[in-house]
């Protein structure tokens, strides 16, 4: 069974720019998570998407966005690029959404250099 | 909110020893899920040992086990006969199981070094 698959897993960008991430779950999974990992701060809830609607959102501006797709497939978005925007993105599946339920699995993430 | 400490930046650990992890967490709520996480240099999080709030008895996966002090918010990982791919940064995560969802809390990390 695949895992979940982030692409692209290295990017670069300028400031001002905008990236798009995207993360394949597991088959079966309908839930997806994305977390930002960077020295300062750690490991950081972005947001989760079940069943193609935004579920929880953690404390990012309006910059960082997503969505889902109908094949459970997820795209993260950061519009105007800051050099603090530099992190891996960590993209996690789980089948479900419901209350105790669910081990999330975890892709490489997509490593993001902003110049 | 919650909140997830981990006081140890890093630790070092002899290879066939055991080395302890240490965890502390801020919470309101009764019932919750505790997690490690092991982070390989290849950047894939893999989940190493769960426990359950409500289960009193410690969980234990292989060389892996947590001592769990629910009224003194601990969770410390004890891993056994230390090899050297135990090497990896090791994350403590909280999850609500009162909530609907999947987000975890995560601590800064432990950074686990073994020498040979």
């Amino acid at each position: 069974k695949a895992g979940v698959t982030q692409t692209p897993r290295y990017l670069i960008k300028t400031r001002g720019q905008q990236v798009t991430l995207s993360c394949s779950p597991i088959s079966g999974h309908r839930s997806v998570s994305w977390y930002q990992q960077t020295p300062g701060q750690g490991l950081q809830f972005l947001f989760e998407y079940f069943s193609e609607t935004q579920r929880n959102k953690g404390n990012f501006p309006g910059r960082f966005s997503g969505r889902q797709f109908s094949n459970s497939r997820s795209e993260m978005n950061v519009s105007t690029l800051e050099l603090g925007d530099s992190a891996l993105y960590l993209c996690a599946s789980s089948l479900s959404f419901r209350v105790g339920t669910g081990e999330l699995f975890f892709g490489e993430g997509s490593r993001l250099t902003v110049l | 909110a919650q909140t997830v400490t981990q006081s140890q930046p890093e630790m070092s650990v002899q290879e066939a020893e055991t080395v302890t992890l240490s965890c502390t967490y801020d919470t309101s709520e009764s019932d919750y899920y505790l997690f490690w996480y092991k982070q390989p240099p290849s950047r894939q999080m893999i989940l190493v040992i769960r426990q359950e709030a409500y289960k009193q008895q410690n969980a234990t996966e292989n060389r892996f086990s947590v001592n769990f002090q629910k009224a003194a918010k601990s969770f410390s990982l004890k891993i056994s006969d230390s090899q050297l791919g135990d090497a990896a940064m090791y994350f403590c995560a909280y999850r609500s199981a009162t909530e609907y969802g999947n987000k975890l809390v995560f601590g800064a990390g432990t950074i686990l070094r073994v020498k040979s």
